[in-house]
């Protein structure tokens, strides 16, 4: 089976701007998670989604949000975009049926807000 | 607040040694544990999960101890090979149906010298 992937591998933004983050997860998986990495933070969970409805969020603004399709593709949008925003997105995918599941993890998107 | 803490930023191990990676949680609901490996340029990898109903897993050289009572668990590699320098994470999660999401440590940057 083929990993998650995440396209672009990497970004160049300027302030103020919006970014589209894509993952397409393993086949089958129904799952797509979103975190965040910085160096300072580590790893954060942005939010999940679950047969295209949102079904858990962490502690992120409402600039930060997200959609799934009915592939199980999904999408992660940032808007007005901060110096802060810098970091490594990372998609991770699940079959979803259980919280027991561990997460496989795409490559992520290295985003750089300037 | 932290609520997975790795409180070694980093360790350094000699070739066919053991390595120690250490991991302590604040939230005692949390009830499945797992260690992600992430390597440069990479998304993290699955290694090794536990559930809280059990006080150890074994994976080959990977073994993880859950010391609930302590609020405590810990990742032996026995033995160390260089191919294991790497970061590695620790992640906790809430069984509860809306709570699938992990929540990470900060990692432990293992170095296995020849």
């Amino acid at each position: 089976k083929a990993g998650v992937t995440q396209t672009p591998r990497y970004l160049i933004k300027t302030r103020g701007q919006q970014v589209t983050l894509s993952c397409s997860p393993i086949s089958g998986h129904r799952s797509v998670s979103w975190y965040q990495q910085t160096p300072g933070q580590g790893l954060q969970f942005l939010f999940e989604y679950f047969s295209e409805t949102q079904r858990n969020k962490g502690n992120f603004p409402g600039r930060f949000s997200g959609r799934q399709f009915s592939n199980s593709r999904s999408e992660m949008n940032v808007s007005t975009l901060e110096l802060g925003d810098s970091a490594l997105y990372l998609c991770a995918s699940k079959p979803g049926t259980s919280n027991y599941n561990e997460q496989f993890f795409g490559p992520g998107t290295r985003l750089t807000v300037l | 607040d932290q609520q997975v803490k790795q409180n070694s930023p980093s360790l350094s191990v000699q070739e066919g040694r053991i390595s120690i990676l250490n991991c302590d949680y604040t939230n005692s609901m949390f009830d499945y544990f797992l260690w992600y490996k992430k390597y440069p340029a990479e998304g993290p990898t699955f290694l090794i999960s536990i559930s809280s109903i059990k006080d150890k897993n074994e994976d080959g050289r990977f073994t993880v101890f859950l010391n609930k009572s302590a609020k405590h668990l810990s990742l032996h590699i026995v033995p160390s090979q260089p191919g294991d320098s790497a970061v590695y994470f620790c992640a906790a999660t809430l069984y509860g149906g809306s709570q699938g999401n992990l929540i990470f440590g900060k990692g432990t940057k293992l170095s296995v010298k020849p």
